[in-house]
């Protein structure tokens, strides 16, 4: 149980472009899903949460009109990186709560974003 | 500034040996601390440490926290190849940033088990 699945898995792009990626929860409905970034050797640094129905909170130092997430349901959180530059580039992971936050993560196999 | 700071940064073991992987931490608002195993691609969840001095156990791995001296330790026995990954501990704080409960994670421990 408590599957996340990741899409894309890998994306080259130009640069300018816009890029989504869904996250989504298979066996269990995610009340609260979150949004990693990860840079090589570097340990995952929190992008944002997001509650279902409700606008993201996102951390400080991270641009919401650049990183754009929707959380339309409670399987499905999307992430969109817009006017994607190379800087943009990393390896992007979600993860997914179902409950309270005494509950664990679950995390999908993250995106790696190349921008060219 | 919350930090989580894990030992050793790599380890390279042979098949058979116990290891020992740390993990401090300086945070305010404490509610958790977890470990996760990081192999390819998404880490998968391994134990989730609410209260001190309960050991929790799973086959070969075990983990326990300590929230007066503010660390938790992982230990694995009988090492295998398999367990060959990077091990993640994250704290899970009362607040972050925006008022969100995400994780702030370590730096891991990348564990190579050699045949």
């Amino acid at each position: 149980g408590a599957v996340v699945s990741q899409h894309p898995s890998w994306v080259i792009c130009k640069s300018g472009t816009s890029v989504k990626i869904e996250c989504r929860s298979l066996d269990f409905q995610a009340t609260t899903m979150f949004w990693y970034r990860q840079f090589p050797k570097q340990s995952l640094m929190l992008m944002a949460t997001s509650n279902e129905g409700s606008k993201a909170t996102y951390e400080q130092g991270v641009e919401k009109d650049k990183f754009l997430i929707n959380h339309a349901s409670l399987t499905l959180s999307t992430l969109t990186v817009t006017s994607a530059h190379p800087e943009d580039s990393s390896f992007y992971i979600c993860s997914a709560r179902g409950g309270a936050a005494t509950r664990p993560q679950h995390f999908g196999d993250g995106t790696r974003l190349s921008i060219l | 500034e919350d930090k989580v700071v894990q030992s050793p940064l790599s380890l390279v073991v042979h098949e058979g040996d116990t290891v020992t992987l740390n993990c401090s931490y300086e945070v305010t608002n404490f509610r958790s601390l977890l470990w996760y195993k990081q192999e390819k691609k998404a880490p998968t969840f391994l134990f989730m440490l609410t209260s001190s001095g309960i050991e929790k156990k799973s086959g070969r791995l075990s983990s326990i926290l300590d929230k007066k001296e503010l660390f938790s330790i992982l230990n694995i026995t009988a090492t295998q190849t398999g367990d060959s990954a990077v091990y993640l501990c994250a704290v899970l704080l009362m607040y972050s940033g925006g008022g969100a409960d995400g994780l702030t994670f370590g730096k891991g421990t990348h564990l190579i088990i050699q045949p």
